[in-house]
């Protein structure tokens, strides 16, 4: 099975910083990759699909690319409201793994 | 609105069974899969498994096959995760959602609030 992997696992930046989140394929995956948030205590919510597609009312301040292996997820100016753990899921083919998570804290 | 509505807590006993369900509406209920997600305390997100309610095709993810099993009642709207012998590592928080599309498997777009199962002895 094809294993998603997700760098760093944490990380802390002011508020206004441009994050970027990495969610690498174990195969090629085309653009079968989504991002999801999850804040704490809350379900998760769906950001990106497509790799690139904006889930509608998802800020235009998230952004994702990539395309086969390696994928990313910018958050091109960060906000208090963004503190979270971000997901990445490839759904080419069963099983539609998720990554480990990357927490995202204000410093 | 595309809503799933999960049933309540569950709080169990080792080695009893239990079947959680997840009630979707304000969609077509046969034309789109939808899936269970394990998180256990503290943990990330785990696929658990798809099912298609027009068909009943299921897939499962490995670390699951054989442990849990996920079926649809297309004439109520609802999915159902059931454990035939609860373990206490059970013990997670379970969400459904729908894939948002509805030509395959895919990612979700609507999320169930989520079930605390709670297996201890």
């Amino acid at each position: 099975d094809i294993q998603m992997t997700q760098s760093p696992s944490s990380l802390s930046a002011s508020v206004g910083d441009r994050v970027t989140i990495t969610c690498r394929a174990s195969q090629g995956i085309s653009n079968y990759l989504a991002w999801y948030q999850q804040k704490p205590g809350k379900v998760p919510k769906l950001l990106i699909y497509g790799a690139s597609i904006l889930q509608s009312g998802v800020p235009s301040r998230f952004s994702g690319s990539g395309s086969g292996t390696d994928f990313t997820l910018t958050i091109s100016s960060l906000q208090p409201e963004d503190v979270a753990t971000y997901y990445c899921q490839k759904y080419n083919s069963a099983p539609l793994t998720f990554g480990g998570g990357t927490k995202v804290e204000i410093k | 609105e595309v809503q799933l509505v999960q049933s309540g807590a569950e709080v169990k006993k080792p080695g009893e069974s239990l079947k959680i369900s997840c009630k979707g509406s304000g969609y077509s209920f046969t034309n789109y899969w939808i899936g269970w997600v394990r998180q256990m305390p503290g943990k990330g997100l785990e696929w658990m498994g798809i099912i298609y309610p027009g068909d009943l095709d299921t897939k499962y993810s490995p670390s699951f096959q054989g442990q849990v099993t996920i079926s649809a009642d297309k004439s109520i709207t609802t999915a159902y995760l059931q454990w035939s012998s609860l373990k206490a590592s059970d013990t997670a928080m379970y969400y459904c959602a729908r894939c948002g599309h509805t030509y395959g498997a895919s990612h979700f777009d609507y999320w169930g609030q989520g079930i605390q199962v709670t297996v201890s002895s």
